[in-house]
């Protein structure tokens, strides 16, 4: 079956502009998180939706950065005001969710270059 | 603080020798760890998982071993193939808390396998 997928793969955008980048997460899994990797470092946690609970925003490093999850499927994670430190690939796992390793599936992950 | 750490940031083997992939944890509460393996432009791929109650997990060419009084563990791949050369993560996890399923990653081991 199809992977989780993202869009753009690329974003070139301007400091102080907003950006939109979207996930599509794997038929019937109901986790979805969002993480980045800027350069040089691991992935780090932004945020994480499981089903109809509230999202756990605690890694969201500003209030610039948001995201939603509409329909319990596709999210989009949005940064406003873009800044030059927000350059980093965005990544967008899901995944069931349970008890054990609990396995995250990744997406090809969205490349962001604030110039 | 880094949590999951991951001191060697690459690697080179000869093909068909042994690959060994470090990576300690300070988090004595994680249940969980995983590895991850990432080529360039692409997602990470889940390759192989531990509980912390085990000490080892073996599947395929991939062993990882963990000794939980050093908060180390370590992924075995034997014999090494050029198609293994990618970036390995390790990650962990723990389950209590109600934050299980957040994934702390490591900043990355680039293996290079020489034909």
């Amino acid at each position: 079956g199809a992977g989780v997928s993202q869009s753009p793969s690329n974003k070139v955008t301007e400091k102080g502009k907003d950006v939109e980048l979207r996930c599509d997460p794997i038929s019937g899994h109901t986790a979805l998180y969002w993480y980045r990797q800027s350069l040089g470092q691991g992935l780090e946690f932004l945020i994480y939706f499981q089903g109809n609970s509230a999202p756990d925003k605690s890694g969201l490093p500003s209030d610039r950065f948001s995201a939603e999850r509409t329909g319990g499927s596709v999210s989009t994670l949005t940064i406003q005001r873009t800044q030059q430190e927000d350059s980093a690939v965005y990544l967008c796992a899901s995944s069931f969710v349970g008890v054990g390793a609990g396995e995250q599936y990744f997406g090809p992950g969205t490349r962001l270059t604030v110039t | 603080d880094q949590q999951v750490k991951q001191n060697s940031p690459s690697l080179s083997v000869q093909e068909g020798r042994i690959s060994i992939l470090n990576c300690d944890y300070t988090n004595s509460m994680f249940d969980y760890f995983l590895w991850y393996k990432k080529y360039p432009a692409e997602g990470p791929t889940f390759l192989i998982s531990i509980s912390s109650i085990k000490d080892k997990n073996e599947d395929g060419r991939f062993t990882v071993f963990l000794n939980k009084s050093a908060k180390h563990l370590s992924l075995h791949i034997v014999p090494s193939q050029p198609g293994d050369s990618a970036v390995y993560f390790c990650a962990a996890k723990y389950v209590r808390g109600g934050s299980n399923y957040k994934l702390t990653f490591g900043k990355g081991t680039l293996l290079t396998v020489n034909p």
